[in-house]
């Protein structure tokens, strides 16, 4: 199965600048997802994207999907220390075993 | 959303001793359930996918007699480490899907809060 790769893997930024995080992939896929993970803690699932949507918002997140390019992107606008997490994504390949394989993250830091 | 709970939390066992999480969908029914394990700074690993009922279905490198995985109810999966060594010490992850599987529609995975594994 593929897995996503996230891209940066370390991003340190100050509280109210914007966040980009960016998730490529190799072979087509039915979906992607954003996870965030707090340090320690269990997944949380922001947003699904599927191979025919190009974009999606969540408050203030937003999430894009280029599948020419094979290639994701995560927005977190305005951001705030309590954005400071891991963030994932994993991809559903088409055809495959329909289980989400995961990237090894973003880890995201915001200075207040 | 939905709710996913694990048990314990924390566990610090000896070497040889054998641990159960158990991982529970409080809010619905999860037809199919996920072990992860993640080492640290490093990305979830799928171990096993549990459907209700039925056997489970492991990964690749993973030992199905070292990792019991019981999936007795649609709201309860239990994996069982048995006789644990340091080298099993990490932090073991359950995701819940109310729905099957299927080749076009997939429901979120919901995901337990995790449990720390420590083996001395």
């Amino acid at each position: 199965s593929q897995q996503g790769e996230e891209d940066p893997q370390a991003l340190s930024i100050q509280e109210g600048e914007n966040a980009t995080m960016n998730c490529s992939y190799k072979t087509s896929i039915n979906n992607l997802q954003w996870y965030r993970q707090n340090s320690g803690r269990g997944l949380v699932h922001l947003i699904l994207i599927r191979s025919n949507e190009r974009e999606k918002h969540s408050g203030r997140l937003r999430v894009t999907l280029d599948t020419s390019k094979k290639s994701s992107s995560l927005l977190i606008t305005a951001s705030r220390a309590a954005d400071t997490a891991s963030y994932f994504c994993a991809t559903e390949e088409t055809g495959g075993s329909y289980i989400p394989t995961f990237g090894r993250g973003t880890s995201l830091i915001v200075h207040p | 959303g939905a709710v996913v709970s694990q048990h314990p939390s924390r566990v610090i066992c000896k070497s040889g001793t054998s641990v159960k999480i158990e991982c529970r969908s409080l809010d619905f029914q999860a037809t199919t359930m996920f072990w992860y394990r993640q080492f640290p700074k490093q990305s979830l690993m799928l171990m096993a996918t549990s459907n209700e009922g039925s056997k489970a279905t492991y990964e690749q490198g993973v030992e199905k007699d070292k990792f019991l995985i019981n999936h007795a109810s649609l709201t309860l999966s239990t994996l069982t480490v048995t006789s644990a060594h340091p080298e099993d010490s990490s932090f073991y992850i359950c995701s819940a899907s109310g729905l099957p599987i299927t080749p076009v529609l997939t429901d979120t995975q919901y995901f337990g809060p995790g449990t720390r594994l420590t083996v001395l």
